[in-house]
């Protein structure tokens, strides 16, 4: 299996400002995923990205408030922009290998926002 | 839009007791069911998985079963240890054709030494 690094590993930041979170593949990948995972809550898909082309946003998510990068096959970023309380979460990173698309999650994230 | 509930929330057993956790998904078109065990401050881990095209799947402690007509399948930890104590998350996706995969509420399990 595919092994990832995120960072920061965890960041507390002040409101209105961003962050941005690194995610480093040790293969190359067509697709990564960036998913976030509110305190107790289940993971939710924020956008797909692609090496070559725009990512893919899922519904309730813009890329005026979640740009994404990626430069190559092995590395994505995830910005969450203008941060408010409500962004305080866990962002993870997946990458999917096999016929079956097993994903594969990143060690997370964990963003604080005061 | 296509949907998965996992049961229960919260589950507390004692050490050597087994575990199951229940789930139920809405696309019919589903065909791979992977398990995933979350510990605190870590990434979701990929535990067992099954495809549709079996109904059973077991590796030492954990089983996973799978029913297509019903749409539900189930998580089955025996002989529980302290360490396995975790959030534990089940999800369905489809193999081919835009397989984004939907993913349960999670249920908190303590195993209780």
């Amino acid at each position: 299996s595919a092994v990832i690094s995120q960072k920061p590993s965890r960041d507390i930041c002040q409101r209105g400002t961003s962050l941005t979170i690194q995610c480093q593949v040790d293969s190359q990948v067509t697709m990564m995923f960036w998913y976030r995972q509110q305190p107790g809550q289940s993971l939710t898909l924020i956008a797909t990205a692609n090496q070559g082309s725009e990512a893919t946003y899922e519904s309730g998510f813009v890329i005026d408030k979640f740009p994404i990068s990626r430069p190559n096959l092995t590395f994505s970023t995830l910005t969450v922009s203008n941060l408010s309380p409500e962004d305080s979460s866990i962002y993870l990173c997946s990458v999917p290998q096999g016929y079956y698309n097993e994903q594969f999650f990143g060690p997370g994230t964990r963003l604080t926002v005061l | 839009g296509e949907n998965v509930e996992q049961h229960p929330s919260t589950l507390s057993v004692q050490e050597g007791d087994s575990a199951v956790i229940k789930c139920t998904y809405s696309d019919s078109a589903s065909n791979y069911f992977p398990w995933y065990k979350q510990e605190l401050g870590k990434g979701p881990q990929l535990i067992i998985d099954i495809r549709s095209n079996v109904g059973e799947k077991k590796d030492q402690r954990i089983a996973v079963t799978l029913n297509k007509t019903a749409k539900h399948f189930s998580l089955h930890i025996t002989e529980t240890q302290p360490e396995d104590s975790a959030v534990y998350f089940c999800a369905a996706s489809r193999a081919t054709g835009g397989f984004k995969t939907i993913f349960g509420a999670g249920t908190r399990l303590f195993v209780k030494a």
